[in-house]
């Protein structure tokens, strides 16, 4: 049972451009949600976080929307930047643990 | 570097053999998570240690997976008997703080049973 689910896998994007990179759950028990940037055989790097209480965080260029009604959140990187190519995991903390999507691959071309 | 190290970042074993994973933390991250990731998914939660406590296994697979803690810094994980559907990169984090997030990720031991 998939309790986050990142439907796309992968996203491509010009440099320069906004991209939107998108997260459901199921599980309203979630009290914290995260996105992490993984490059190849490198651990994932925490990004930037959100709060249940909170619809919005913003760090530079990056800024984390939550819809609770909908159970769903986003990720918006603004302007895009080759640098910033890579798999993008959604994540959501329950207790002592956090639940992962399955990762958006973003390729930014330039 | 101050980060998460894990050790050694390959292993290969063959189907029935031990293996031990080891996890060098940041120093004095109170917390400490085990994940397992397969290919194409996400980290897949294992277990959590609070120092020397192990408070969740929750997510160990089998009873061939174990993990310890002794000291309440380094932690090894230990599977027996390995199998094929074991291959995966093992990932460990820690975090400075009680709660799961903002965890800081070593770079995996990926770990390959033939």
């Amino acid at each position: 049972d998939q309790q986050v689910k990142q439907n796309s896998p992968s996203l491509s994007v010009q440099e320069g451009r906004i991209s939107i990179l998108n997260c459901d759950y199921t599980n309203s028990m979630f009290d914290y949600f995260l996105w992490y940037k993984k490059y190849p055989a490198e651990g994932p790097t925490f990004l930037i976080s959100i709060s249940s209480i909170k619809d919005k965080n913003e760090d530079g260029r990056f800024t984390v929307f939550l819809n609770k009604s909908a159970k769903h959140l986003s990720l918006h990187i603004v302007p895009s930047q080759p640098g910033d190519s890579a798999v993008y995991f959604c994540a959501a903390s329950v207790g002592n643990k956090l639940v992962f999507g399955a990762g958006t691959i973003l390729r930014v071309k330039s | 570097g101050a980060g998460v190290s894990q050790s050694p970042r390959y292993k290969v074993a063959k189907r029935g053999q031990d293996v031990a994973l080891r996890c060098d933390p940041i120093s004095g991250h109170v917390s400490l998570f085990w994940y397992q990731q397969a290919l194409g998914q996400g980290p897949e939660f294992l277990t959590y240690f609070q120092n020397e406590a192990q408070l969740d296994k929750s997510g160990l697979p089998s009873d061939r997976f174990f993990a310890e803690r002794p000291e309440g810094s380094v932690s090894t994980l230990k599977i027996q008997r390995t199998q094929q559907e074991d291959s995966a990169v093992y990932l460990c984090a820690s975090s400075a703080r009680q709660r799961s997030y903002e965890q800081y990720f070593g770079p995996g031991t990926r770990l390959t049973v033939t």
